[in-house]
């Protein structure tokens, strides 16, 4: 099946830092996604990629998927206390009529003030 | 107010006795799916619902059953509880998957721990 490989899967950065973090697939993508969750609510989409070459911001977050379709990063400037969480990226899949979303296995991001 | 409602929050139950955590949406959305989520391993699908009375199996359906008998509910069952089903578990809606403006709405999460 599809795998996707998020790195890196942990990071401790001082607030004012910028931050980056990608994900890889072993197969080409239609679409990347990237979430984030908040410690103990389920996770909220940020920003949608749909085309090969699209840069995407969304305020402070700024995502782009790869020209060869198998990988996308999302990078975070002037990291505040607020951005704390976990940041999956997330591929969605189309077989046989039905459609579902894989995702990576996260990015945990600690922020110090 | 759009919501994804999961119930309940925080539920710890024995090996083998039958549960359910249920899952209900207000934005008549078509699409409904279920996620675990483990420590180092991401969020992974247990079942999915393009429509009523439509499931499929996710990545990991072993052991959890799910219906969809009306549009707005989608409840996950577990008939016979094990340990390894401790987890973090998601409910998630959508219009439809694969729409621009259809991102997965998720429910605050279901803790469940299995002795």
């Amino acid at each position: 099946g599809q795998q996707l490989n998020q790195s890196p899967q942990s990071m401790f950065i001082q607030e004012g830092e910028d931050v980056s973090m990608n994900c890889t697939s072993s197969s080409i993508f239609n679409t990347w996604l990237w979430y984030k969750q908040d410690p103990g609510e389920g996770p909220v989409l940020l920003i949608a990629l749909y085309k090969a070459g699209e840069l995407t911001s969304n305020g402070r977050l700024t995502a782009q998927f790869g020209i060869t379709r198998k990988d996308s990063f999302l990078n975070i400037s002037a990291s505040i206390p607020s951005d704390v969480g976990i940041y999956f990226c997330a591929e969605q899949i189309s077989q046989g009529g039905s459609e579902k979303l894989v995702f990576g296995k996260g990015t945990k991001l600690t922020v110090n003030p | 107010e759009a919501q994804v409602t999961q119930n309940p929050r925080y539920l710890i139950t024995v090996t083998g006795k039958k549960l359910t955590v249920t899952c209900s949406q207000n934005m008549n959305h078509e699409y409904m799916s279920w996620y675990r989520q483990d420590p180092g391993l991401g969020l992974r699908q247990i079942y999915y619902s393009m429509n009523v009375e439509v499931t499929d199996k996710g990545d990991v359906p072993e052991g959890y059953k799910v219906s969809r008998k009306e549009k707005r509910n989608f409840p996950l069952i577990l008939e016979s509880p094990s340990p390894n089903q401790t987890s973090l578990y998601f409910c998630a809606s959508s219009p439809t998957v694969g729409n621009y403006n259809s991102p997965l709405h998720f429910g605050n999460g279901t803790r469940l721990t299995v002795t």
